[in-house]
């Protein structure tokens, strides 16, 4: 069974420039999460999805940040523009959906450089 | 400040002892905790997890012990090889939702 795919592995942009992280889930998995790593620290939720609906998008900084999963299965999370400090790995992680606690399954991330 | 997550607390252990790795929790109100064991380029890899209401839960070569008294928790990690390099970070999470929130890392390196 596929795991979790992201693309690109790895990013590396100027700043002030967009960028775009793209995820595909595992096959059957409703729900989908976007998540920050910092160097050295653990991963920080950005945004989850049920379906297409972005039911937590609390930790997602609005102003520059955006996500999308438009048929409920791949999702795209956009930064425009990127700034210094968002220099990170963005993790993307499924799970089933159903009460209570779902196991989640981690992508391999993106690793974003901004210069 | 960034520089501070950069040193990663480090346990150095050689390779056929047993190894145990420690994480304080902050949410008393947590119903499950798991471990996380991540290398290098990849994403978190699951481990083993414990419900709220048990204290402890064995796995192939690890055991994860829950202190709810001191909200500890400990991943054992018996017989120790060269491919358990890896950072490991506690998360914890409740059953209302899906939402877990991660702990500090724990590198773990092997002494041959």
């Amino acid at each position: 069974e596929a795991g979790v795919v992201q693309s690109p592995r790895y990013k590396i942009i100027e700043k002030k420039q967009p960028v775009a992280f793209w995820c595909n889930p595992i096959s059957g998995h409703n729900t989908l999460y976007w998540y920050l790593q910092n160097l050295g620290q653990g991963p920080e939720l950005l945004i989850r999805y049920e379906n297409e609906e972005a039911v937590d998008d609390s930790q997602l900084p609005k102003d520059r940040f955006s996500a999308e999963r438009l048929k409920g299965v791949d999702s795209t999370l956009k930064i425009q523009p990127a700034e210094l400090g968002d220099s990170a790995v963005y993790l993307c992680a499924s799970s089933p959906s159903g009460p209570g606690y779902n196991e989640q399954f981690f992508g391999p991330g993106t690793r974003l450089t901004v210069l | 400040g960034e520089s501070v997550g950069l040193h990663l607390p480090t346990l150095s252990v050689q390779e056929g002892d047993n190894s145990i790795i420690n994480c304080a929790y902050s949410n008393s109100a947590s119903d499950y905790f798991i471990w996380y064991k991540q290398e290098s380029g990849k994403g978190p890899q699951f481990i083993i997890d414990i419900r709220s209401n048990m204290d402890k839960r064995q796995g192939q070569r690890v055991t994860v012990l829950l202190n709810k008294t001191v909200k500890h928790l400990s991943l054992q990690i018996a017989a120790t090889q060269p491919g358990d390099s890896a950072v490991y970070f506690c998360a914890e999470g409740k059953n209302r939702d899906d939402k877990i929130i991660f702990g500090k890392g724990t590198r773990l390196h092997i002494l041959p």
